[in-house]
């Protein structure tokens, strides 16, 4: 069974910290993929990145990068110089090949930048 | 393009009746799926449709049932509502499967 699990249930920083949010995953299948999904107060999921078990280099884009690392069953997201309108639930969460369908989602983490 | 639309938006209902949940998803993704999350359980998947078939079933009961149409566009149904189905429930569409997936806005159903 695969299962998503994000510890940090709520962080707070202050404008301008650099934050990271942290993700561990559990499959047997050695073909999967992992997303990140935040959802503002609105309530709509908004898609951040996909990545595949197969390719473990790390991504930047703008403010936000992400960590993969097998080794450890990892996936982290670090937002730098956080905003206030970074604030939202962030969803980790993991597919399996063939069931692409299906995401397992983490339980999410909210976080809170102040200004 | 436009997103993944969902209708209605908002939904009362009662104890013991039924309810169909719309969703189109974003033109050309042949993927919809539908999840529902509730403070308590968080986002669970409930069941993907890929040309018109389902192609994955999440771990919910009977009364919880959809299709999807030739415009891959797709329906949930609840039957026989319990106070416990009061929850958002979102659909995402995708084009290919194991895709991201984008989702609507969802439904907000309240059962009294």
């Amino acid at each position: 069974a695969q299962k998503v699990t994000q510890a940090q249930t709520e962080i707070s920083v202050v404008e301008k910290e650099d934050v990271t949010l942290d993700c561990v995953y559990e499959t047997r299948d050695t073909t999967y993929y992992l997303f990140w999904y935040k959802q503002p107060p609105s309530g709509e999921l908004v898609f951040l990145i996909r990545r595949n078990s197969f390719d473990e280099q790390n991504e930047i884009s703008g403010r936000y990068s992400w960590n993969f690392q097998k080794s450890t069953s990892s996936f982290n997201f670090t937002i730098t110089a956080s905003q206030v309108v970074d604030s939202a639930v962030y969803f980790c969460a993991l597919s399996v090949y063939n069931q692409g369908g299906k995401l397992i989602f983490g339980q999410g983490t909210e976080l809170s930048v102040k200004p | 393009k436009a997103g993944v639309t969902q209708t209605p938006r908002y939904l009362i209902k009662t104890r013991g009746q039924q309810v169909t949940l719309s969703c189109s998803p974003i033109s050309g993704h042949r993927s919809v799926s539908w999840y529902q999350q509730t403070p308590g359980q968080g986002l669970q998947f409930l069941f993907e449709y890929f040309s018109e078939t389902q192609r994955n079933k999440g771990n919910f009961p009977g009364r919880f049932s959809g299709r999807q149409f030739s415009n891959s566009r797709s329906e949930m149904n609840v039957s026989t509502l319990e106070l416990g189905d009061s929850a958002l429930y979102l659909c995402a569409s995708s084009p290919l499967r194991d895709y991201e997936q984008y989702f609507g806005p969802g439904t907000r159903l309240t059962v009294t």
